[in-house]
């Protein structure tokens, strides 16, 4: 089955401590997003890619980056957590065609749930 | 600006009694509306989105909305709550021009259903 992945589920990590988070998609979508949901909260996004193109969100902090080597697989950076980013990281994509309501659905993975000491 | 808003953070009901979680939408252009349900520490899940073809649409797990463009609404139900209903149900729309196929997403309800 087509399909967003996410790994780790699961991810510790230490204040202050560089960690990556990893999304893949085999739905061949060109937009590819990452949100940050902390409790009780809708999803906030942190910024998309289309294609190649990088879009950042205005309000998201510098110490988040993303990389997206290829069409399938993104890359979010945390560069130096902080206890306030604890948090679920959800990747979703989309794909494009002539229907906008395809264009515009978006297909989310299971999330990271992201631990900091 | 465009805003979704979902009416009652918290909704209680009886195992076999209706579902109603309602979403509002502020658009002068009819957007693109989605249903989405969160089990805890699971991702998003795409109950139904809203087709212009139907102001009535069906979605997964027995749930369907009715899209009411007079009330700028798109109000989910379930006929007959069931115990593995229970999650948090997010409205979100989406339009042309607002940005990428970007979504505004509402607040949220938590869905409980009582034995």
């Amino acid at each position: 089955d087509a399909m967003v992945i996410q790994n780790p589920r699961y991810q510790v990590t230490q204040f202050g401590k560089p960690v990556t988070l990893s999304c893949s998609q085999t739905l061949n979508h060109n937009v590819m997003y990452w949100y940050q949901q902390k409790s009780s909260q809708a999803p906030k996004l942190l910024f998309h890619y289309y294609d190649k193109d990088f879009n950042n969100e205005a309000d998201t902090p510098d110490n988040f980056q993303s990389r997206r080597p290829n069409t399938s697989f993104c890359f979010l950076d945390i560069r130096s957590p902080g206890l306030g980013d604890a948090a679920m990281y959800l990747c979703a994509t989309s794909g494009t065609g002539t229907s906008g309501l395809t264009r515009h659905t978006q297909y989310f993975g299971p999330g990271t749930r992201l631990t900091v000491l | 600006a465009q805003s979704v808003t979902q009416l009652g953070s918290h909704v209680s009901v009886s195992e076999g009694a209706l579902v109603l979680l309602r979403c509002n939408y502020s658009s002068s252009v009819p957007p693109y509306l989605f249903w989405y349900v969160q089990y805890p520490n699971q991702g998003l899940q795409l109950l139904l989105k809203y087709t212009s073809a139907a102001t009535l649409v069906k979605g997964i797990n027995g749930f369907e909305a009715e899209f009411k463009k007079s009330e700028t609404s798109f109000h989910l139900t379930k006929p007959s709550a069931h115990m593995s209903d229970a999650a948090e149900y997010f409205c979100a729309v989406s339009r042309d021009g607002m940005g990428t196929y970007k979504y505004i997403f509402g607040t949220g309800t938590r869905l409980k259903v009582l034995a």
